[in-house]
């Protein structure tokens, strides 16, 4: 039983275009995140939610945006893709916010811009 | 400006051997810090981690150290496993209203028969 689950794993789409990953868990954690690993393979912040608030907003475009119908879900929508979207993105829960806690993660979802 | 740093992009080492990965960090506001191993396809799964109040934390055939004062910490593997082969990221976090994990670049590490 999957802990952190991202839908789709794989998402390959045009340039200009408009999509969505999914994040759930089941672990009653609070805290969700998303996580952007680039072709460096850098894994950086990008959003954070705790009970539905976001708390955590690393100077992401506004292409982004972060949705947390209820604290078990984080969804990602991405407006008007660009090359440069093109990345691994993650998905993770923690128990707590305010540091010191474990961050679980999802397998991932490859997103390629073409 | 990298607040974490993983210097060795990657390791080879014996099976039985000690692997030993290496972290380096600038914040000192850091204050708890993970490891984290990551196969292929798969997203990064906590390994162990340490506050930064001890010096040492060990778990199994896993051991955390960390130095303060030169704001480095270690990863010990003994014995390596050849199921150990993965990358590694050193992480780091402090407390404060909002959480968030700083990642190093990640060690490829390779156990060798």
């Amino acid at each position: 039983d999957t802990a952190v689950s991202q839908t789709p794993k794989y998402l390959v789409t045009q340039m200009g275009n408009d999509k969505s990953i999914k994040c759930e868990q089941n672990l009653g954690h609070d805290t969700m995140y998303w996580y952007k690993q680039d072709s460096k393979k850098f894994l950086k912040i990008m959003f954070s939610y705790n009970n539905k608030e976001l708390i955590i907003n690393e100077t992401v475009p506004n292409r982004f945006s972060p949705k947390s119908p209820d604290k078990a879900h984080l969804n990602l929508h991405i407006n008007s893709l660009e090359l440069g979207d093109s990345a691994v993105y993650f998905c993770a829960s923690s128990q707590r916010t305010g540091g010191g806690g474990i961050q679980y993660f999802g397998a991932g979802t490859r997103l390629s811009v073409l | 400006d990298q607040q974490v740093k993983q210097n060795s992009p990657s390791l080879s080492v014996q099976e039985g051997r000690i692997s030993i990965l290496n972290c380096d960090y600038t914040n000192s506001m850091f204050d708890y810090f993970l490891w984290y191993k990551k196969y292929p396809a798969e997203g990064p799964t906590f390994l162990i981690s340490i506050s930064s109040i001890k010096d040492k934390n060990e778990d199994g055939r896993f051991t955390v150290f960390l130095n303060k004062s030169a704001k480095h910490l270690s990863l010990h593997i003994v014995p390596s496993q050849p199921g150990d082969s993965a990358v590694y990221f050193c992480a780091a976090s402090y407390t404060g209203t909002a959480s968030k994990l700083t990642f190093g670049t990640g060690t490829r590490l390779q156990v060798t028969l």
